[in-house]
């Protein structure tokens, strides 16, 4: 597509519930990153997928927090038994991949958790 | 070790007037790039304008400029003639080779009518 694509736009759950959300990213990008963002904070860096390699998912702050990348191209975050404290935004972004350092990354618009 | 600073967590301007958000960054690579994104109140990260650690010249998008002071390892972006839709969140990041993208915290930007 045109641009990344981010699914659901906003999604509110209640606590314990899963979650998962989507991101497609532009065709020809070959890494894709999940972000969290909470309210009037930074990026905090959640996953890395370079093509077919295994992710990096250092930045994952507990074992409720899964992501998957089919086919090299759609990615979905899983977030089991939802806090609170999960409430943000989370951003997906594409890019090339790690060596072109003057290529930037493309976020798409987020989805808005909101865990009540 | 912080690779990018923003030190001003807020800053207002009038209207028309022009801005200076500060950012500066650290690396000893010889390869990089600079980039700054915009967040309105919306969310989405949108970029606005890169500089290449090569490039000799600033770069300008429109109103947007980048002040490159390479020995400094400073990278200020400038918006002229400042309009009320430039408030948001100004991020900064650097992106060098063989690593992801490392964002600075943020300048929230209020303009004044």
């Amino acid at each position: 597509g045109a641009g990344v694509s981010q699914s659901p736009s906003n999604k509110v759950t209640e606590k314990g519930k899963d979650v998962e959300l989507r991101c497609d990213p532009i065709s020809g990008h070959t890494a894709l990153y999940w972000y969290r963002q909470s309210l009037g904070q930074g990026l905090e860096f959640l996953i890395y997928f370079q093509g077919n390699s295994a992710p990096d998912k250092s930045g994952l702050p507990s074992d409720r927090f899964s992501a998957e990348r089919t086919g090299g191209s759609v990615s979905t975050l899983t977030i089991q038994r939802t806090q609170q404290e999960d409430s943000a935004v989370y951003l997906c972004a594409s890019s090339l991949a790690r060596e072109k350092w003057d290529y930037g990354y493309t976020f798409g618009s987020g989805t808005r958790l909101t865990v009540v | 070790a912080q690779k990018i600073t923003q030190t001003q967590p807020g800053m207002f301007v009038q209207e028309k007037e022009a801005v200076t958000l500060d950012c500066t960054y650290d690396t000893s690579d010889q390869s990089y790039g600079l980039f700054w994104y915009k967040q309105p109140s919306s969310g989405e990260m949108i970029f606005l304008i890169y500089q290449g650690s090569y490039d000799e010249q600033n770069a300008t998008e429109g109103r947007y400029s980048l002040n490159f002071q390479k020995a400094r390892k400073s990278a200020n972006l400038v918006i002229s003639a400042s309009q009320l839709g430039d408030s948001a969140m100004y991020f900064c990041a650097m992106r060098e080779e063989w690593n992801d993208m490392r964002f600075g915290a943020g300048t929230r930007l209020t303009v004044k009518p």
